[in-house]
């Protein structure tokens, strides 16, 4: 049985640096595409990105050039960094596997809230 | 940006079907796959139809989903109160460098 755990910051000041780790159990990061996904409170789904293929990433436009997505194969993680937040990147982040672009299982979940 | 449009909400009794629709356009629905997601508050989506119309394993055959041309639509039949939960579409957005878009959401609630 596959399954994800975000873990990281839940507090993040403006103009800082968001990072989180997704642990991933029961499958190989180093197969399949691996996700990070958001939803802000009251709202609805936003895709933040993906690795895959042992390191390779692609983003969503609205926030790439803040956006970076690593891969430990060692650790059988991946990561999420989202530089120079403000109040509007607070949310509930999730990471998810990707097995045929059908986001499946999903983690937990996991709140960052961007205050001073 | 694109983005797939929902109904807000969405209601029926117990027993009744209820349908909600996605819209998009050529870009993502359709030329690409839709994904449905069901939500129950404070929880993770989870993956309700994949592939226009297929079931997972385990999800009953009281889901249903459909796509044509630009939209796409997902149905309940038999609803039951433990269908009440917030749903999404999903889809591939060809334009820019690619990405994926979530629908708006609805919220459905069994009367």
């Amino acid at each position: 049985q596959v399954q994800l755990q975000e873990s990281g910051p839940g507090l993040v000041k403006p103009s800082e640096t968001l990072s989180l780790t997704c642990s991933v159990s029961g499958d190989s990061v180093s197969v399949y595409y691996w996700n990070w996904i958001r939803q802000s409170p009251g709202k609805g789904l936003e895709w933040i990105g993906y690795v895959y293929d042992d390191g390779k990433t692609k983003y969503n436009p609205a926030l790439n050039n803040r956006v970076t997505i690593s891969v430990d194969t060692s650790k059988n993680h991946f990561s999420l960094r989202l530089a120079s937040v403000t109040a509007a990147d607070t949310a509930v982040y999730y990471c998810a596997r990707a097995l045929m672009s059908s986001f499946d299982p999903w983690g937990q979940g996991t709140l960052v809230i961007v205050s001073s | 940006q694109s983005v797939l449009t929902q109904p807000p909400s969405a209601s029926a009794t117990p027993g009744q079907r209820v349908t909600i629709s996605c819209s998009g356009s050529r870009s993502n629905i359709a030329s690409n796959y839709v994904y449905w997601y069901q939500q129950f508050p404070g929880t993770a989506p989870k993956l309700l139809i994949y592939r226009n119309d297929l079931r997972p394993s385990g999800v009953p055959d009281r889901f249903s989903a459909s796509k044509s041309g630009t939209s796409a639509s997902l149905a309940i039949s038999g609803l039951r109160s433990e269908d009440e939960a917030d749903y999404y579409c999903v889809a591939w957005d060809d334009s820019l460098s690619g990405y994926y878009v979530f629908g708006t959401g609805t919220k459905v609630t069994v009367l």
